[in-house]
């Protein structure tokens, strides 16, 4: 079966660093997708890896290692507004994307 | 114009209503979709439309019909929903629907309640 697998929840301090992991196990892989979703809202696209290594926008960057089945997303300087559910999703060989449960993201001052 | 558009943002229907959500975008995405949310859980996937015919049903009620009506708009017509249906439904779109850098770009979502 498929199957994506992430913390469901985390604490961290403003203006710290944190890093979200994600491990995977699905058919086929073609890129794997992170989004950022606050309570209530819709999600939004943070980060996209197709290829191994690590990915950089500011202060978020995402990491893919596909022969271990794994990326990373690190966020760096949060801030408050980064408490929100940060979700993985993997696109299999059919271009469809499975989605992890969600990551929730506390951040206290 | 880089949003998805949904109305109602809030509906209540009882059982035996019939009603419809919508949906609009004119980024020139070529794939619409319709996800289901429940609280804490990750989207759904219900309807996939590509190119303006419905390409994914993923086994959905018959109580959730999907209608895309031009290449901008998408509906969902409700009628005869249960209690569980209760959820918020996410509208997507993307350039296309199989392609490796998807990037899905939600609305904001219509908060449903079934009483």
């Amino acid at each position: 079966g498929q199957n994506i697998d992430q913390p469901t929840e985390m604490t961290a301090t403003e203006g710290a660093i944190v890093q979200i992991n994600c491990t995977y196990q699905t058919s086929g892989f073609n890129g794997l997708f992170w989004y950022q979703q606050h309570a209530g809202e819709a999600p939004t696209f943070l980060s996209y890896n197709v290829l191994d290594g690590l990915e950089e926008k500011g202060r978020f960057s995402s990491f893919l290692s596909r022969s271990k089945g794994y990326s990373y997303l690190l966020l760096k300087e949060l801030q408050m507004k980064d408490s929100a559910s940060y979700l993985c999703a993997v696109m299999d060989s059919n271009y469809q994307l499975i989605w992890g449960a969600g990551t929730k993201l506390i951040i206290k001052p | 114009d880089t949003e998805v558009t949904q109305t109602p943002k809030h509906l209540v229907m009882g059982m035996t209503n019939k009603k419809s959500l919508k949906c609009e975008q004119h980024m020139g995405h070529r794939a619409m979709y319709w996800y289901k949310q429940k609280a804490k859980k990750p989207p759904e996937l219900m309807f996939v439309y590509s190119y303006e015919k419905l390409s994914i049903n993923e086994s959905v009620p018959s109580r959730f019909s999907p209608e895309c009506p031009n290449s901008s708009l998408l509906n969902l017509h409700l009628h005869a929903l249960q209690p569980e249906d209760s959820a918020l439904y996410l509208c997507a779109s993307s350039q296309e629907e199989s392609s490796g850098a998807n990037v899905l770009t939600f609305g904001a979502g219509s908060r449903l309640t079934v009483l």
